[in-house]
């Protein structure tokens, strides 16, 4: 069966400092992969998403993914956090087949930054 | 325009109230979708329109009830709604339910309505 793990539940980062967050999947095939961000109260907002080809993938705000097949992992990258980066994260899975109804979130991560 | 519009932000309703939500798109996506977000949870998908049709009904309860008069809009009709459903419902769209080309059809998500039902 799919799935998306997120296996930290709570971050907290300063200022400044760099940031992986992790994300490990289980899937049959390539899969379709996506992180998005949350704002408190806010919808979802994508920040980046990997298809097929380089698997290390630019998103906005400066955020970097980099798949690893062997791993089944999709660690999201950031080399200096700022202080409004403070939200949640989601790593998600679609399938090919059907990108958008077969998408499944992981449980996410909520990310804080100290000043 | 790329943003997916939701109304009301806020929603405070009687389990006998009737109520709708309401989401707009004008980025020519045909297919759109309902979430329900409850706190520090992920996103779980209540029902998927593509191309105006219902085509995916994740077993939800009849209390709520999908409505796509068109390609643009679509409505979640609230009715009779309990406590525990209390949540933020997300709308979303995509260009097509399926893939296409290289291009895998990514969700644009609304901002969300918060809904409390007393």
């Amino acid at each position: 069966a799919q799935s998306v793990t997120q296996p930290d539940i709570h971050i907290t980062v300063s200022e400044g400092a760099s940031l992986e967050l992790r994300c490990n999947y289980s899937y049959g095939a390539t899969p379709y992969l996506f992180w998005y961000v949350q704002s408190p109260g806010q919808g979802l907002q994508l920040l980046l998403k990997y298809f097929s080809g380089d698997t290390l993938v630019q998103g906005i705000k400066g955020f970097e993914a980099e798949f690893k097949r062997s791993q089944s992992s999709f660690n999201l990258r950031k080399p200096s956090v700022h202080w409004s980066d403070a939200a949640e994260y989601f790593c998600a899975v679609g399938a090919r087949e059907q990108a958008g109804t077969a998408l499944i979130f992981g449980k996410g991560t909520t990310l804080s930054v100290s000043s | 325009d790329t943003e997916v519009t939701q109304t009301p932000k806020h929603l405070v309703m009687g389990m006998t109230n009737k109520k709708s939500l309401k989401c707009e798109q004008h980025m020519g996506h045909r297919a759109m979708y309902w979430y329900k977000q409850k706190a520090k949870k992920p996103p779980e998908l209540m029902f998927v329109y593509s191309y105006e049709k219902l085509s995916i009904n994740e077993s939800v309860p009849s209390r709520f009830s999908p409505e796509c008069p068109n390609s643009s809009l679509l409505n979640l009709h609230l009715h009779a709604l309990q406590p525990e459903d209390s949540a933020l419902y997300l709308c979303a769209s995509s260009q097509d339910q399926g893939v296409r080309l290289s291009g895998a059809n990514v969700l644009t998500f609304g901002a969300g309505s918060r809904l409390t039902v007393l």
